[in-house]
This record gives structure tokens, sequence and C-alpha cells, in this order.
């Protein structure tokens, strides 16, 4: 149950688009479409943001998009805004009725 | 929807506590529920879950043995689930979340969270 490897920061301006990689293995990522996405803001909980690779739950903005490729997923914020400096969480079912969360990343908007 | 959890507090090593989540607004009948942990500045860390009929229980290798979820339905829309923490370790110091899952299903996210609780493991 290691956690699944996520760049510490990535950061854009606003406006711009980019992509956040969720790397695991064959055993979670890799081998089910179980990958969920949280936005957490600081003091905040955590809110579920990518369900199932790439579903958006209700209200979430469609800036917000999510992939899979192999053993990796990947979140992609385009039209990047203020309010979406925040941590980001991937997280994955293993198989063995049990998950695993990235190690996180911290988004700037410059 | 609403997740409260309580119970919380600082603890010494090797002993237990019991952190509880008072949950209304569904029916744990319909969702599974997990207990996720995030350490002070660190990331979110995976502990628990629970199946919607609350026989079927699962945990991350670093509390397995150590730790048991429980839950409690009283009626349609009011439902306790528990943590109990044995054999606490400094490392076990963390803000405790409970989670509601969308659905029954395995790999669902979890589309409600509680604020959370936060236990200190320390002499």
């Amino acid at each position: 149950q290691s956690a699944l490897a996520q760049p510490a920061s990535v950061s854009g301006s606003p406006g711009q688009s980019i992509t956040i990689s969720c790397t695991g293995t064959s055993s979670d990522v890799g081998a089910f479409s179980y990958v969920t996405w949280y936005q957490q803001h600081p003091g905040k909980v955590p809110k579920l943001i990518i369900y199932d690779v790439s579903g958006r739950p209700s209200g979430v903005s469609n800036r917000f998009s999510g992939s899979k490729s192999g053993d990796t997923a990947s979140l992609t914020i385009s039209g990047l805004q203020p309010e979406d400096e925040a941590d980001y969480y991937c997280s994955s079912y293993t198989g063995t009725h049990t998950y695993v969360f990235g190690t996180g990343t911290k988004v700037t908007v410059l | 929807v609403r997740l409260v959890e309580s119970g919380g507090g600082v603890v010494q090593p090797g002993r237990s506590l019991r952190v509880s989540c008072a949950a209304s607004g569904f029916s744990f009948t319909s969702h599974t529920m997990h207990w996720v942990r995030q350490a002070p500045g660190k990331g979110l860390e995976w502990v628990a879950v629970i199946s919607y009929d609350g026989i079927n229980k699962y945990y991350a290798d670093s509390v397995k043995g150590r730790f048991t979820i429980s839950s409690i339905s009283r009626d349609s829309s009011t439902n306790t689930l528990y943590l109990q923490m044995n054999s606490l370790r400094p490392e076990d110091t963390a803000v405790y979340f409970c989670a509601r899952a969308t659905t029954i299903a395995d790999g669902a996210g979890l589309d409600y969270w509680g604020q959370g609780t936060l236990v200190a493991v320390s002499s």
C-alpha cells in the first residue's frame, strides 16, 4: 500500500491549463477505473472533484477533467483561476477492498 | 447530509481511544463509510472502510490489527460510525475524518466528509 506518486507542486498563470499526474502500479491505478481526485483548500475538508477516472460530480466545474493511461492517472485544470489554488490528491481502489491516496500536489496560481 | 466527528484528544502511546462520527440525513444501508486521516501538515491517508451492512471491514496495513471500524444504525436517518484505536503510536497522530462513499460499490468516491477530530499520541 505505497502512496501513489504525485508531483509535490505545479504552478500556472490564470487562464492556463495544468496537469497533475498520479502514478501507481498495475495493482491499483492500472487495474481499475476507480481513480478519484480531491481538492483541499487550507484548513478545509477534501472535496470530491473527479470519480471513476473521469466522472465529474454535479456542481464541479467542467474545467476539471480526468484521464488515465496505464498505471498513471491525470487531472487537468483548464482556464486556471485563483480559487483553484489548493492541494490536490488522487486516490485509487487497490482490489483488495482497500484504497490508497496519492502524495498530494500543491497547485499555485501565479 | 451531515457528518460530525467527536472523541479526539491527547492520549499516551500504547493506550486506546475511540472516535465517533454521527451521521444524519442518509442511510448507512445505501453507502459504504470510510475513515481517512491526515497528520499535521501532511497528506491524506486512507484508514478503513465498512460495508453498507456493517459486515465487511477492511484496513490499511498501517493500522491492521490495532484499529477496528464499526457502525450502528438506529433508524434510517440516524447512524453512528466508530473507530476503535488500540496500541496507539505517535505516528497515529492526525486529524481523523469520517467520509461517506457515493454508493455501496467498491471504488466509489467520497462525497461527504466530516470536519475531523484531532488525535494526538504523546507522552
